[in-house]
């Protein structure tokens, strides 16, 4: 069965800090792996990886793909209160035509 | 302006009842897809459709229903067989080259009375 598990599930931090979140994926026939961001109903696309080691960058935000220990981090940096949403990973799972979610990380960033 | 439409946005039913959520796109995509989210539950697949009058059980299928009749339109009823529908139904759709990501709608939520 296709597994999809983030971490922290939840998470608080101060504007200015640094945050990682952390995805990790079993899946049969991996193909790329998504990152969403959710603020109050329809989740927006961040990043898609599909290779190893490469680092995916937009502003304060980014992302890299680990295929062979099967895990991905997304990074914010400099945080700030806008940066307060659901972060959702995703990969493609095992009929390779769906998107399998995680639960999700909650980050919210207080003043 | 490309994009997908769910609505209604709030619905609420009462127990023993069928409801149908709209869902309509634009945006010329292939695929379709209807995902169930509760709190601290992630994204559900409830079922998707990669072509016009073909479509697919995801995990959560029981009690819900999908027609494909229209390669723009992918309503999904949520049927009295099922038992917790109380969520926040998302639709979304892509181009079916899996190379891209999906589009989401705003979504419905739906609360049983």
């Amino acid at each position: 069965e296709d597994k999809v598990v983030q971490s922290p599930l939840s998470l608080v931090v101060h504007e200015g800090d640094t945050v990682t979140l952390n995805c990790s994926y079993e899946v049969t026939n991996f193909r790329s792996l998504l990152w969403y961001k959710q603020e109050k109903k329809a989740p927006t696309f961040l990043f898609m990886l599909t290779s190893s080691g490469i680092e995916k960058k937009s502003g304060r935000l980014s992302s890299i793909l680990d295929k062979k220990e099967l895990f991905s981090i997304l990074n914010i940096t400099a945080t700030q209160t806008g940066d307060s949403a659901i972060y959702l990973c995703a990969v493609y799972g095992r009929t390779g035509y769906a998107l399998n979610f995680g639960k999700g990380t909650s980050l919210l960033v207080t003043p | 302006d490309g994009g997908i439409t769910q609505s209604p946005k709030y619905l609420f039913r009462k127990e023993g009842q069928n409801v149908t959520l709209s869902c309509e796109q634009n945006l010329n995509h292939d695929a379709m897809y209807w995902y169930r989210q509760d709190p601290g539950q992630g994204l559900r697949l409830i079922y998707y459709s990669q072509i016009v009058n073909d479509f697919q059980k995801g995990d959560i299928a029981e009690g819900y229903s999908v027609s494909r009749e229209k390669k723009e339109s992918f309503p999904l009823t949520v049927t009295s067989a099922q038992k917790n529908p109380t969520a926040f139904y998302l639709c979304a759709s892509t181009t079916g080259r899996r190379q891209y990501g999906y589009t989401f709608g705003s979504g419905t939520r739906l609360t049983v009375v």
